[in-house]
């Protein structure tokens, strides 16, 4: 059955730190979609990524970069140099072609901590 | 351009009556969807809309919430005789079309049932 798993329930990092938050996903599906949102404390889910299961490539924005592993079935996610802005809860998330709506399946969110 | 937007953002009900929440979609995106976020259930689907059809309601929790969309754009989650463990955030999402497309997120209308 699908599935998302983020085991990190809380990361708590001093400014300039690089973090790393892991996802990993169960699917059987072969056409597949993973994204990463930010929620702050505002409440508002906000959009970092997204990539299809046929792109492997890594991505960098900036401060953000994603390693999409199809091997180990993860989509992990690293701050480097974090910064008090970057406090927030981070979902990683699912969706599959096979259910005809690309609904979302979630994992339990990752909040991250950044202390100044 | 206007994102999505949701209303109320708070609504405090008693527990036995109806409340309807409202989701205005980014303009000309075609799928509409319902999430609900719990402290102990996490993010969870709860329909799905393309146009005005609802292909996919097999997330609602019982046969108390019902939905629409009206127009291909205005989406409103009814909850009839509400319960203290409707108690949640509801958030909607929208996307230009649903295959290849990021869903974008509203505010999320926040309700606690007394």
């Amino acid at each position: 059955a699908q599935k998302v798993t983020q085991a990190q329930t809380e990361i708590s990092v001093v400014e300039k730190e690089d973090v790393t938050l892991d996802c990993v996903y169960e699917t059987r599906d072969t056409t597949y979609y993973l994204f990463w949102y930010k929620q702050p404390p505002s409440g508002e889910l906000v959009f970092l990524i997204r990539r299809n299961s046929f792109d492997e490539q890594n991505e960098i924005s900036g401060r953000y970069s994603w390693n999409f592993q199809k091997s180990t079935s993860s989509f992990n996610f690293t701050i480097t140099a974090s910064q008090v802005v970057d406090s927030a809860v981070y979902f990683c998330a699912l969706s599959e072609a096979a259910s005809g709506t690309y609904k979302y399946i979630f994992g339990t969110g990752t909040r991250l901590k950044v202390l100044a | 351009g206007a994102g999505v937007s949701q209303s109320p953002s708070n609504k405090v009900t008693e527990k036995g009556k109806d409340v309807e929440l409202r989701c205005d979609p980014i303009s000309g995106h075609t799928a509409l969807y319902w999430y609900r976020q719990s402290l102990g259930q996490g993010l969870e689907f709860l329909i799905y809309f393309q146009g005005n059809s609802a292909p996919d309601k097999s997330g609602l929790p019982s046969d108390r919430f019902s939905a629409e969309r009206t127009g291909g754009s205005v989406s409103t989650l009814t909850i009839q005789r509400t319960q203290q463990e409707d108690s949640a955030v509801y958030l909607c999402a929208s996307s230009l079309t649903p295959s290849t497309d990021t869903q974008y997120f509203g505010p999320g209308t926040r309700l606690t049932v007394l």
